[in-house]
């Protein structure tokens, strides 16, 4: 298995730019979690989904931020505009509906 | 609200010496509880992990973990480190199930030849 996939793994934009994350769960899992980690708060909860559905987004830091997840092997997750603020590596993970979450690679985000 | 505190930043061990990390948590129920790894430039991978059972797990690496509810901590250990466990250590809790987890702040560990 390729394990989780998130795409692109590194982002440079400009302020006021939309951001969006990819990432393919490992196939079969039905949770999946997006997670941010800054030096100042570490590794953060966004908002996960359970069979494409989001469960929590309690996480989101503002309105600026969203997610979808249109089937079971895609989500997005979407920073619209985004700000220097918002730099920090964004991890996704999945999970089999066990207790143990996958994560991938990560996607390094620079907003200049 | 769920917690993890990891009180060492940064631990420095020389190579071939004993390791142990520390992790306490607060969290209103059984927790379901974690140790990750996380190379530089690399994701998380899960070294071990505690739902029930035998308080003392076995994971992988060489590593083991400890669960003392009277203390509310989960410690990491292992033997006899090698330079290739240089990285940076999470401690995670989580209510179990399809949940999220919170993370500790992460310990960077540091071999010393």
């Amino acid at each position: 298995d390729a394990g989780v996939i998130q795409s692109p793994r590194h982002e440079v934009t400009e302020m006021g730019q939309e951001v969006t994350l990819r990432c393919k769960p490992i196939s079969g899992h039905n949770s999946l979690f997006w997670y941010r980690q800054t030096m100042m708060r570490g590794l953060e909860l966004l908002i996960y989904f359970n069979n494409n559905v989001p469960i929590d987004d309690s996480g989101m830091p503002e309105d600026r931020f969203s997610a979808k997840m249109p089937n079971a092997s895609f989500s997005t997750l979407k920073i619209q505009p985004s700000e220097p603020r918002d730099s920090a590596v964004y991890f996704c993970a999945s999970s089999p509906d066990s207790d143990t979450q996958y994560f991938g690679p990560g996607t390094r985000l620079t907003v200049l | 609200a769920q917690s993890v505190t990891q009180p060492d930043i940064h631990i420095t061990v020389s190579e071939g010496a004993s390791l142990e990390l520390r992790c306490n948590y607060s969290y209103g129920a059984t927790p379901y509880l974690f140790w990750y790894v996380q190379s530089p430039g690399q994701g998380l991978q899960l070294l071990l992990k505690y739902f029930s059972g035998d308080t003392l797990v076995q994971g992988i690496k060489g590593f083991e973990a400890e669960f003392k509810r009277s203390q509310s901590s989960f410690n990491l250990r292992k033997p006899s480190v090698h330079w290739s466990d240089a990285a940076e250590y999470f401690c995670a809790v989580g209510a179990g199930g399809a949940d999220g987890l919170t993370f500790g702040k992460g310990t960077h560990l540091i071999i010393q030849p």
